[in-house]
């Protein structure tokens, strides 16, 4: 069961420009999501979180933001670098850990 | 470097055969978690312990798969009578108990069963 969504499996972005990733879920239970970035070879790495009672954190270039009532949840870069091209995958915890598909995110110089 | 590791990060066996993989996490880290990851997918939740306490293992994909922490620091996963369709991924990933949110991840051991 496809509990947490990312429908677009890519991104091309330009240096210097706005990434957005987005990710859907079904679960009202989940009450902690995650992005993860994960290159070649390489486990996910934990990039950034938000939890239930908050609609937006930011860290650095990295903002995630929360949309309860559309079950919706976004990851915002800017400014984009070539260094950011990985695929990011959204996450969703509640009693365990769900994973979207991923979205390969290519930052072009 | 003192972050997770996974032996051997890459395992070819014949299907019908047993193999086992190995899982180093984080020192201090007392949760200890195992994914599964399929080509264009995201990874998925297997089992997880606490220390050596297996916490949850209702989401192992068949009695054919087993996992340990005898003392609670290095696991295993072993699947047996390995088919073709175990050829995937496997992640292995820490965390502190109470910051579970944040697990961090191991690069993985690439199966594949011919």
């Amino acid at each position: 069961d496809q509990q947490v969504k990312q429908n677009s499996p890519s991104l091309s972005v330009q240096e210097g420009r706005i990434s957005i990733l987005n990710c859907d879920y079904t679960n009202s239970m989940f009450d902690y999501f995650l992005w993860y970035k994960k290159y070649p070879a390489e486990g996910p790495t934990f990039l950034i979180s938000i939890s239930s009672i908050k609609d937006k954190n930011e860290d650095g270039r990295f903002t995630v933001f929360l949309n309860k009532s559309a079950k919706h949840l976004s990851l915002h870069i800017v400014p984009s670098q070539p260094g950011d091209s990985a695929v990011y995958f959204c996450a969703a915890s509640a009693l365990d850990m769900r994973f979207g598909a991923g979205t390969r995110l290519t930052v072009k110089p | 470097d003192t972050g997770v590791s996974q032996n051997p990060r890459h395992k070819i066996t014949k299907r019908g055969q047993n193999v086992t993989f190995r899982c180093d996490p984080i020192s201090e880290h007392n949760r200890l978690y195992w994914y599964r990851q399929t080509l264009g997918q995201g990874p998925e939740f297997l089992t997880y312990f606490q220390n050596e306490a297996q916490l949850e293992k209702s989401r192992l994909l068949s009695d054919r798969f087993s996992a340990e922490r005898p003392k609670g620091s290095f696991s295993t996963l072993e699947i047996q009578r390995t088919e073709q369709g175990d050829s995937a991924m496997y992640l292995c990933a820490s965390s502190l108990a109470g910051a579970d949110y944040e697990q961090y991840f191991g690069p993985g051991t690439r199966l594949t069963v011919t």
